[in-house]
């Protein structure tokens, strides 16, 4: 069955500092594969997503994120850090038949110290 | 309004109480799906709809019942719920059951069974 792996349920940054969540998934074929985000009390807005072509994605807000085919990953990057990126963050895998049922890690809450 | 609407978005009800829970999409996708998002726990998918017609029911105590009388609206219906239902209850569309091309999301219904 397909999964997702968030290893770090907490990171701290400072703000301007470089950022980088983690995400490995466990799927047979090429994968749908999705970084959504998530402010208290709101729902998840999608940062940016892969399912062909170039490895490495661009998303809004400033984030990008790189397809590694040989260590099953998908990690999210953004260069400098904002306060308002402070949320919580939910990588997630395409499953079933269309690759439309997602599949979510636990979640990565982002702190942002300034 | 254009995006997903969820309606109510805090409820509190007795365990025998029936309430319902409105999604309303203004995007034209054709397939709408119910998620619950318990704290500590990942996102799960409950139910999926196509086209009106549910394609996917994730093994979801029958105290939920789905309706989606169109390919804009979708409900869920609860009743003789239990405490640990609480949770936050999310609403998302997608163009058709194709993985790539995403979700969006809601803000959810938070739910408080007493």
């Amino acid at each position: 069955a397909q999964s997702v792996t968030q290893p770090d349920i907490h990171i701290t940054v400072s703000e301007g500092a470089s950022l980088e969540l983690r995400c490995n998934y466990s799927y047979g074929a090429t994968p749908y594969l999705f970084w959504y985000v998530q402010s208290p009390g709101q729902g998840l807005q999608l940062l940016l997503k892969y399912f062909s072509g170039d490895t490495l994605v661009q998303g809004i807000k400033g984030f990008e994120a790189e397809f590694k085919r040989s260590q099953s990953s998908f990690n999210l990057r953004k260069p400098s850090v904002h306060w308002s990126d402070a949320a919580e963050y939910f990588c997630a895998v395409g499953a079933g038949e269309y690759g439309n049922k997602l599949v979510f890690g636990a979640g990565t809450i982002l702190r942002v110290k300034s | 309004e254009t995006g997903v609407t969820q309606t109510p978005r805090h409820l509190v009800m007795g365990m025998t109480n029936k309430k319902s829970l409105k999604c309303e999409q203004h995007l034209g996708h054709n397939a709408m799906y119910w998620y619950k998002q318990s704290a500590k726990k990942p996102l799960e998918l409950m139910f999926v709809y196509n086209f009106k017609e549910q394609t996917e029911n994730n093994s979801v105590p029958s105290r939920f019942s789905p309706e989606c009388p169109n390919s804009s609206h979708l409900f869920l219906h609860l009743h003789t719920l239990q405490p640990e239902d609480s949770a936050l209850y999310l609403c998302a569309s997608s163009q058709d059951l194709r993985g790539n091309y995403g979700y969006t999301f809601g803000s959810g219904t938070r739910l408080t069974v007493v």
